[in-house]
């Protein structure tokens, strides 16, 4: 059973200031990892998918890396916004049924 | 990518009643799934819904619990039924497209926020 962690469940940073959220798979038999993000009581949006075969994606100020092998993904949100302030999702795919396993989460507070 | 719409988008209901939650995509998909979140938690998969074929659900969850249809490619229903507080969550309709430039990226709707007293 793929189990899915992410650290910290919580952060609150100065605007400006660069954030960085860890990601960490047991499985590493994955096709592939998305992260997402989601606003207060409301649905997810797709921020960044990385492949099993790609190391890392950028878009933007936001940038995913993987380590397949070690099992982590890291987010980094560059030049934090208050409008940042958001819960970050990390979702990985099985490669052996496709099935998504989420993570618990962060909350991120960006404070102007 | 997907636009995907819920109806409605939040409810507050009695307990021992039921609702249907209505899911639209803007494109043709296979597969279709249903999430639920409570409150503080991670997403948990309810149904996978395939059009024509009955839904398979995840450990823990009944089809009399949560009955499901799926009548056309583009639309499927999620019915909380003999609804009780515990069933207080945002619930999640999603899909993903296994082809394209960007294969098994998952979208998700805006969730149905329900509420039961």
């Amino acid at each position: 059973k793929q189990e899915v962690t992410q650290i910290p469940a919580a952060l609150s940073v100065p605007e400006g200031e660069n954030l960085v959220l860890n990601c960490s798979f047991t499985d590493s038999a994955i096709y592939n990892l998305q992260w997402f993000r989601q606003d207060p009581g409301k649905g997810l949006t797709s921020l960044l998918l990385i492949q099993s075969s790609q190391r890392e994606q950028t878009s933007g100020r936001l940038n995913a890396s993987l380590d397949k092998s070690s099992g982590r993904s890291t987010l980094y949100i560059a030049a934090s916004q208050p409008g940042d302030s958001a819960t970050y999702l990390c979702a990985v795919r099985r490669s052996n049924d496709y099935k998504l396993s989420f993570g618990a989460g962060t909350t991120v507070t960006v404070r102007a | 990518s997907a636009v995907i719409s819920q109806k409605p988008s939040r409810d507050i209901c009695q307990r021992g009643t039921s609702l249907t939650i209505q899911c639209q995509v803007d494109s043709q998909v296979t597969m279709m799934f249903w999430y639920r979140q409570q409150p503080g938690q991670s997403l948990t998969l309810i149904a996978t819904a395939n059009q024509g074929s009955e839904a398979t659900y995840e450990s823990g969850f009944v089809i009399d619990k949560f009955p499901i249809s799926r009548p056309n490619l583009t639309f499927s229903t999620l019915t909380v039924s003999n609804m009780s507080p515990e069933d207080s969550s945002i619930y999640l309709c999603s899909v993903d497209f296994a082809g394209g430039l960007k294969p098994y990226e998952q979208y998700f709707g805006p969730g149905t926020r329900l509420t039961v007293t």
